[in-house]
């Protein structure tokens, strides 16, 4: 069973709503990633965190999407809008290093529908 | 930039016979790592296994790969398919100096069936 520990398991959200994500890495794991499983299957990166600094994010997430990892805190993902388009299947993954060979362990993922 | 391609995206296959799923690569770098995450319905997905050695032969839980960089490969083998298999499976790749996070390849789902 997983260790990274992704809460809801679901999200069910009408368009313009705001939607937040929650993510516990594994412990001991200083490197948090989200990821975006579209209805393809195909895995869109999103975010990753080391600590609590950004280490690298995509365009989208610059404009309607926000993330955090606060010392102490579940790491959190929150789409300030949601469009029908961001329905998906968003995974939260740690790593024990940023290291370019660092194993990712996943979470079961929150899926969120947006109606 | 870097990028993972998996031609198949859907592969059928009657229990007992081998297993194939390609995976190619492209990076600048010169030193990929390269992996193969499976992901079975309603669970997390996990790795399978992975590799940066040139020629070198990984292999666990009966499943095998080897990284070619001459080819720019890395196919995911097994040598007998089992129902259990079924499965989506994705190639990764991850290269020093190509940013900061692994890029996955758009997945394969393996339907093995008796």
């Amino acid at each position: 069973n997983s260790k990274v520990i992704q809460t809801p398991r679901y999200l069910v959200k009408g368009q313009g709503q705001k939607a937040k994500m929650r993510c516990i890495p594994e412990k001991g794991h200083p490197v948090v990633f989200w990821y975006q499983q579209n209805k393809n299957n195909e895995f869109k990166f999103l975010i990753n965190f080391q600590n609590q600094e950004v280490l690298q994010q995509i365009d989208m997430t610059e404009k309607r999407f926000s993330a955090e990892c606060p010392s102490n805190s579940p790491c959190s993902l929150e789409i300030q809008s949601s469009e029908a388009g961001d329905s998906a299947l968003y995974l939260c993954a740690s790593s024990l290093s940023r290291d370019w060979g660092g194993t990712l362990y996943f979470g079961a993922g929150t899926r969120l529908s947006v109606l | 930039g870097d990028s993972v391609t998996q031609t198949e995206g859907l592969v059928t296959l009657t229990e007992g016979l081998p297993v194939m799923l390609n995976c190619t690569y492209q990076t600048i770098y010169s030193n990929p790592f390269l992996f193969w995450y499976v992901h079975y319905l309603n669970e997390s997905p996990r790795l399978l296994l992975k590799s940066s050695t040139d020629n070198k032969r990984t292999e666990h839980q009966g499943f095998h790969a080897t990284l070619h960089k001459s080819s720019s490969s890395f196919h995911l083998q097994k040598s007998s398919a089992q129902l259990s298999d079924s499965a989506l499976y994705y190639c990764a790749l991850s290269a020093r100096n190509s940013g900061t996070y692994q890029r996955f390849g758009t997945g394969t789902k393996l339907q093995v069936v008796p």
